[in-house]
């Protein structure tokens, strides 16, 4: 089967470091996603890794394992902006060459002062 | 910019209804995905697109479908609604087939009285 796992909720104080984890059960895996979604809009994507190891981007940064069927996300020097819900999501293959995203229910996170 | 737009915000129907929800996207992308929003489930994928004409079934396809008569919309149908279809849904594209970082529109949420 297909399962995607992280957290509910969070909680995170203003200029400290969140780290988010995702695990993963899926027939196929052609990658690991993260996207962002505030309230009432559109996921934006965050960050892709496909290789195991740590890919930094800013303040942000995502991890791999493809061993272990874990990933992460590290929220550096948090502002009250990152208050917003973190969706993983696998990239799965599908027939015909084709891939799909199967997504996490999403962990929601709140900054607080 | 890529730029996916999805014609409503918020729709009230009823039940029994046929509804539709329009999905365009100006970036000449080949892939089209409808998905709902649900808490605690995540995003859950619909149906997909990779071609013009071209659908297929996703995860949870049972009370709806789909049409793509031109690359630029998708259509998904609700033949007729029912309140358990009350839900955030989600459209997205994608360039083609290696590359399967996922654009969102808005976001309708649809509410079947």
């Amino acid at each position: 089967g297909q399962n995607i796992d992280q957290p509910t909720e969070m909680t995170a104080t203003e200029g400290a470091i969140v780290q988010i984890n995702c695990t993963y059960q899926t027939s196929g895996f052609n990658g690991l996603f993260w996207y962002q979604q505030h309230a009432g809009e559109a996921p934006t994507f965050l960050s892709y890794n496909v290789l195991d190891g740590l890919e930094e981007k800013g303040r942000f940064s995502s991890f791999l394992s493809r061993s272990k069927g874990y990933s992460y996300l590290l929220l550096k020097e948090l502002q009250m902006k990152d208050s917003a819900s973190y969706l993983c999501a696998v990239r799965s293959p599908i027939s015909g060459g084709y891939n799909k995203l199967i997504f996490g229910a999403g962990t929601r996170l709140a900054v607080h002062p | 910019d890529v730029k996916v737009t999805q014609s409503s915000r918020y729709l009230v129907k009823r039940t029994g209804e046929k509804v539709f929800l329009e999905c365009v996207q100006d970036m000449d992308h080949e892939n089209m995905f409808w998905y709902r929003q649900d808490p605690g489930l995540g995003l859950r994928l619909i149906y997909f697109s990779y071609d013009v004409k071209m659908k297929e079934k996703g995860d949870i396809p049972e009370g709806y479908s789909v049409s793509r008569e031109k690359k630029e919309r998708f259509s998904l149908i609700l033949e007729s609604a029912s309140t358990n279809q009350t839900s955030m849904y989600l459209c997205a594209s994608s360039l083609d087939r290696e590359n399967t970082e996922a654009f969102f529109g808005q976001g309708t949420r649809l509410t079947v009285v």
